[in-house]
């Protein structure tokens, strides 16, 4: 199985700041790779997909690199909407494994 | 407008059984593979298992830890999902969460229902 580590498990930013998560895989994936965005109590929303395409409407401080093995999502002059739960998730092989999630907080 | 309506959770015993449905509209549900995940409360997101679609001959993947327990099928003539869920265990405990694989988008998932709450308690 593909494991996929996240990091950090939480942050604390603040409104403006720009963050960086990385989801490290076990083994190489292409660009196998998603980043999906969770509010309390509300279903995933996706945010990225193929590690560097932005879903429509969604916007454009959010932003996916990396191919392989280290991928990272970054948002940029983060907004009060933002602080939520995201996790990456790799479909390059099965089982289809998720990140641990990160919690942004606000600092 | 996409929707994906899962049922049928609840509170079941430990070794009981539950079928969850997710009823879908407003896509080519046919056209679709889809997928279950699981989160138990307080958790992370965890990939539970998939369903092809008829051109791939509706074959399914599984976690290792609901495989032999679950079985994933589905309806095209009534565009629904089904999660038959055997010999559950408490570990089982979860939001259930059907999720629309849009391979357009790298098969990553374009759409999730609200989720069904299953509790496995005694």
């Amino acid at each position: 199985d593909i494991q996929m580590t996240q990091s950090p498990s939480s942050l604390s930013a603040s409104v403006g700041d720009r963050v960086t998560i990385t989801c490290r895989a076990s083994q190489g994936i292409r660009n196998d790779l998603g980043w999906y965005q969770q509010k309390p109590g509300k279903a995933p929303k996706r945010l990225i997909y193929a590690a560097s395409s932005l879903q429509s409407g969604v916007p454009s401080r959010f932003s996916g690199s990396g191919s392989g093995t280290e991928f990272t999502l970054t948002i940029n002059s983060l907004q009060p909407e933002d602080f939520a739960t995201y996790y990456c998730l790799q479909h390059n092989s099965y089982p289809l494994t998720f990140g641990q999630g990160t919690k942004l907080v606000i600092k | 407008e996409v929707q994906l309506v899962e049922a049928g959770g609840g509170l079941v015993q430990p070794g009981g059984s539950l079928r969850l449905s997710c009823a879908a509209s407003g896509f080519t549900f046919s056209d679709h593979y889809m997928d279950w995940v699981r989160q138990a409360p307080g958790k992370g997101l965890e990939w539970v298992g998939r369903i092809r679609n008829k051109a791939n001959r509706y074959t399914t993947e599984y976690a290792a830890s609901v495989k032999g327990r679950f079985t994933i099928s589905r309806d095209d003539s009534k565009n629904s999902l089904y999660l038959q869920m055997n010999s559950l265990e408490t570990e089982d405990t979860a939001v259930f969460y059907c999720a629309r694989v849009e391979s357009t988008r790298g098969y990553t998932y374009g759409d999730w229902g609200q989720g069904t709450l299953v509790t496995v308690s005694s």
